[in-house]
């Protein structure tokens, strides 16, 4: 079963532009919602995460937006670069429990043209 | 080392065979994690250890598959009479694993396993 789910699957957006990624989850135990990245051939390395008692949170050009009401988050990619050009995954998991199980979302494909 | 290592990085198996995958963790990373990732999906959680106790290994897909750590550094997952469904990248991850906190999960490249 999809705990989270991504959206959209594939995104094409030019140089400078702004990429955007959304997800939405079902599980209201998560409350630790980390972003990756992905290179072909690379496993996932942790971009950004977020905890649901701030709706905001912004390092460099990557934005994650939370909406703990509905139960969703997004990332937003400023000034987009061919070098962004890659996968993402948005992710959750229940802070609390030891471990931090990971549910990762289905993906999001992004590239940047130049 | 430097990051989590995954040996070996492909693996071609003939359907049936048995395979063994391993992973070195970064030194004193007390969690270590496995997952599954198909082709253009989402990494999906196999297993879990705290040092070598295996905590939940609720996302292991049948009783063919193995995991262990037995000194709580590196990790092996097993994977018995392996079938074409089976073919997918495996990846590991470890961190500090400090319980309510969220520390970040570091992977390694993981390990393509393909069955023919």
């Amino acid at each position: 079963q999809q705990q989270v789910k991504q959206s959209p699957q594939s995104l094409i957006v030019q140089k400078g532009g702004i990429s955007i990624i959304n997800c939405a989850y079902e599980n209201t135990a998560f409350d630790y919602f980390p972003w990756y990245q992905q290179f072909p051939g690379k496993g996932p390395a942790l971009l950004i995460a977020i905890r649901p008692d701030v709706s905001e949170k912004k390092e460099g050009r990557f934005t994650i937006s939370f909406n703990k009401s509905a139960k969703q988050f997004s990332l937003h990619i400023m000034d987009s670069q061919p070098g962004d050009s890659a996968t993402y995954f948005c992710a959750a998991s229940p802070i609390k429990a030891a471990g931090n199980k990971l549910t990762f979302g289905g993906g999001t494909r992004v590239l940047v043209k130049p | 080392g430097a990051g989590v290592s995954q040996s070996p990085r492909y693996k071609v198996a003939k359907r049936g065979q048995d395979v063994a995958l391993r992973c070195d963790p970064i030194s004193g990373h007390v969690s270590l994690f496995w997952y599954q990732q198909a082709l253009g999906q989402g990494p999906e959680f196999l297993t879990y250890f705290q040092n070598e106790a295996q905590l939940d290994k609720s996302g292991l897909p049948s009783d063919r598959f193995f995991a262990e750590r037995p000194e709580g550094s590196v990790s092996t997952l097993k994977i018995q009479r392996t079938q074409q469904e089976d073919s997918a990248v495996y990846l590991c991850a470890s961190s500090l694993g400090l319980a309510g906190k969220g520390t970040e999960a570091f992977f390694g490249q993981g390990t393509r396993l393909t069955v023919v």
